[in-house]
């Protein structure tokens, strides 16, 4: 069947490193894959995107690797601030017309 | 990226009762998306709304119970009926803006709670 997993457990770190979150899925195959942050009470905004073909994509702090061949991406916040802490989502593309399927999410903790 | 309002923010109901819920758009946007995020897990899919004609939904989702409706490309409403405590959930709506995008933009959701 199906399946995306993100970290199950939270991940608390220390303000300045780098946090690094996983999303592995099986029996997908996605042409592009979103990550998200959600914080509590809001909806979930999209941070970056990055497509199959791309291994690696960034955008400020913000690094995305894609290897499709493990299945997995890795998402990175460098010099990581209090402000990142907050729920962070990988989605899927379903492959049928824009619908994405999410992860369960990972939350982050960033202490200062 | 797109500016997407939602009424109610949220709502207290009691069972056997339904409950609409509205999203805005500031734009026109090609897709509209209905998710439900229960408590503590991820965001599951109910349905595609589909302008001007019937939406699309998920596997265990069904138009008796969210109908969908969205007449426009700005507008669209979930209506939960005969709710039960089972639904209390958060409701959210999102959209994609254009046809070669694939980012959604949320709103910012309808926590509803069904005593």
């Amino acid at each position: 069947s199906q399946k995306i997993e993100q970290n199950s457990e939270a991940l608390n770190i220390q303000e300045g490193k780098t946090a690094t979150l996983t999303c592995n899925y099986t029996n997908y195959s996605p042409a592009y894959l979103q990550w998200y942050r959600q914080d509590p009470g809001r909806g979930p905004v999209f941070l970056l995107l990055i497509r199959e073909n791309e291994k690696e994509k960034r955008k400020e702090r913000l690094k995305v690797t894609f290897d499709t061949t493990l299945k997995q991406s890795l998402f990175h916040i460098t010099a990581s601030q209090p402000a990142d802490s907050a729920t962070y989502l990988c989605a899927l593309d379903d492959s049928q017309g824009g619908k994405l399927i999410f992860g369960q999410g990972t939350e982050l903790s960033v202490k200062p | 990226s797109a500016v997407i309002s939602q009424k109610p923010s949220r709502d207290i109901c009691q069972r056997g009762t339904s409950l609409t819920i509205q999203c805005q758009v500031d734009s026109q946007v090609t897709m509209m998306f209905w998710y439900r995020q229960q408590p503590g897990q991820s965001l599951t899919l109910i349905a595609t709304a589909n302008q001007g004609s019937e939406a699309t939904y998920e596997s265990g989702f069904v138009i008796d119970k969210f109908p969908i409706s969205r007449p426009n490309l700005t507008f669209s409403t979930l209506t939960v009926s005969n709710m039960s405590p089972e639904d209390s959930s958060i409701y959210l709506c999102s959209v994609v803006k254009g046809a070669s995008s694939y980012e959604q933009y949320f709103g910012p959701g309808t926590r509803l709670t069904v005593t």
